[in-house]
């Protein structure tokens, strides 16, 4: 159980082109989602928080109008950039938890999608 | 701002021998401290985890100390072996009725098992 996808895996676009990347919950509801984005070598940072049916909550410089997240159903986060520049290459990786089980507190990722602009 | 420190940035350990992690934490709030092993490209495993309400938790080989008084937190790898060769990462969040549980990570650990 507890099975998070996304999908695409990989995706190669050109610049000032815009990508959408899913978030699935398989087998729970997640009324929360969270949105990381890793460079290579590096950790995991936190992008923004997407709540089921109301805005995402963005971490501090991280700009909402260009990652634009979409939380509509309760096993459902998109995560799409617009006007993706080469800087915006990088993995982006979603998680969820489900909170109605007895480990509520974990969070479940998804394999992640790596981003390339050319 | 919440912040999590993570050290050693890289270790390397003859197999068989014990590895430590360690991780120091910013936030009061937070309550729930989880590990992280990822294998390049892929997504990090949940390897163990500690709720602030324990001192410490084993499984098998790995265990998990806390220190909430000091705000430190450390990963034991014992009897390491070459699979155990992977980035680490420790990560903090809280969880309340205005805390959405989101994750702070540390900035990882790059663990080589010699055989």
């Amino acid at each position: 159980g507890a099975v998070v996808s996304q999908h695409p895996s990989r995706v190669i676009c050109k610049s000032g082109t815009s990508v959408k990347i899913e978030c699935r919950s398989l087998d729970f509801q997640a009324t929360t989602m969270f949105w990381y984005r890793q460079f290579p070598k590096k950790s995991l940072m936190l992008m923004a928080t997407s709540n089921e049916g109301s805005k995402a909550t963005y971490e501090q410089g991280v700009e909402k109008d260009k990652f634009l997240i979409n939380h509509a159903s309760l096993t459902l986060s998109t995560l799409t950039v617009t006007s993706a520049h080469p800087e915006d290459s990088s993995f982006y990786i979603c998680s969820a938890r489900d909170q109605t089980s007895g480990r509520r507190y974990e969070q479940y990722f998804g394999p992640g999608t790596r981003l390339t602009v050319t | 701002g919440e912040n999590v420190e993570q050290h050693p940035s890289t270790l390397s350990v003859q197999e068989g021998d014990s590895a430590v992690i360690k991780c120091t934490y910013s936030d009061s709030a937070s309550n729930y401290f989880p590990w992280y092993k990822q294998e390049l490209g892929k997504r990090p495993q949940l390897i163990i985890d500690i709720r602030s309400n324990v001192g410490e938790k084993k499984d098998q080989r790995i265990a998990v100390t806390l220190n909430k008084t000091a705000k430190h937190f450390s990963l034991h790898i014992t009897e390491t072996q070459p699979e155990d060769s992977a980035v680490y990462f420790c990560a903090a969040s809280s969880h309340g009725s205005s805390n959405t549980g989101k994750l702070i990570f540390g900035q990882g650990t790059t663990l080589q098992v010699k055989p």
